[in-house]
């Protein structure tokens, strides 16, 4: 079974980068069956998806956050990252982490990481 | 952009069944999964392709999609059952999350 940590600053100041990591453990993150995502939930609210990457790095990103939204990969560490750039109070929000298995299509997100709350404030 | 809608909230009482609905235009063409979120707790995939269930989730949880109404159905429901559960469909390559249904077991 797929395991997946993310890790962050916890706290960012607004107008700043957000750079959260993911660590998967349990399989390798070079798996064609797999895309990499990021899904995040504001306190008290409901889930949104940011996007997922793949191993070869390509992407899909809400068309939402799109424009301040990078993901990468590293394959060699077998993890994946999110940077979100110019931040606000509205980004404040625990962040998921969770693989896709595309291996049958439609596919769906099977496991996720406990998530990490980050707080956008001065 | 597409939208998902949920019930905010549904009740039910221990062994009776709890239907939690999600609608969207022409939503029974397009495949639906289920997540439960307990407080506090990382989601959990219940239902995918709008029926399946992953492995571990027990049978009493089952789905169904049809129309444009999505219906996760908890038969037999125990007190365990309480937690929040979201729908979540693709539309266009953009995965969407329905508001979510807070499950209360009196």
């Amino acid at each position: 079974q797929v395991r997946l940590q993310e890790s962050g600053p916890g706290l960012v100041k607004p107008s700043e980068t957000l750079s959260l990591t993911c660590t998967v453990s349990g399989g390798s993150i070079s798996s064609g069956d797999y895309y990499w995502s990021w899904i995040r939930q504001p306190p008290g609210k409901g889930l949104e998806w940011i996007g997922y990457i793949n191993y070869i790095g390509t992407t899909y990103y809400n068309p939402s956050l799109k424009s301040r939204i990078t993901l990468s990969v590293d394959t060699s560490k077998n993890h994946f990252s999110l940077q979100l750039n110019s931040v606000t109070a509205a980004d404040t929000a625990v962040y998921y982490c969770a693989s896709y298995d595309n291996s049958v299509l439609p596919g769906h997100f099977d496991f996720w990481g406990q998530g990490t709350l980050i707080t956008v404030s001065s | 952009s597409y939208e998902l809608t949920q019930t905010p909230s549904v009740s039910v009482s221990p062994g009776q069944t709890a239907s939690i609905t999600c609608s969207g235009d022409k939503l029974g063409n397009k495949y639906v999964c289920w997540f439960q979120q307990k407080p506090g707790q990382s989601p959990v995939l219940v239902i995918y392709q709008d029926i399946k269930r992953p492995s571990g989730i027990p049978e009493r949880i089952s789905g169904s999609n049809s129309g444009n109404t999505a219906t996760l159905t908890i038969s037999g429901t125990q007190g365990m059952d309480e937690a929040d559960y979201y729908c979540q469909a693709w539309d266009n390559n953009n995965a969407v999350f329905g508001g979510g249904t807070k499950l209360t077991v009196l």
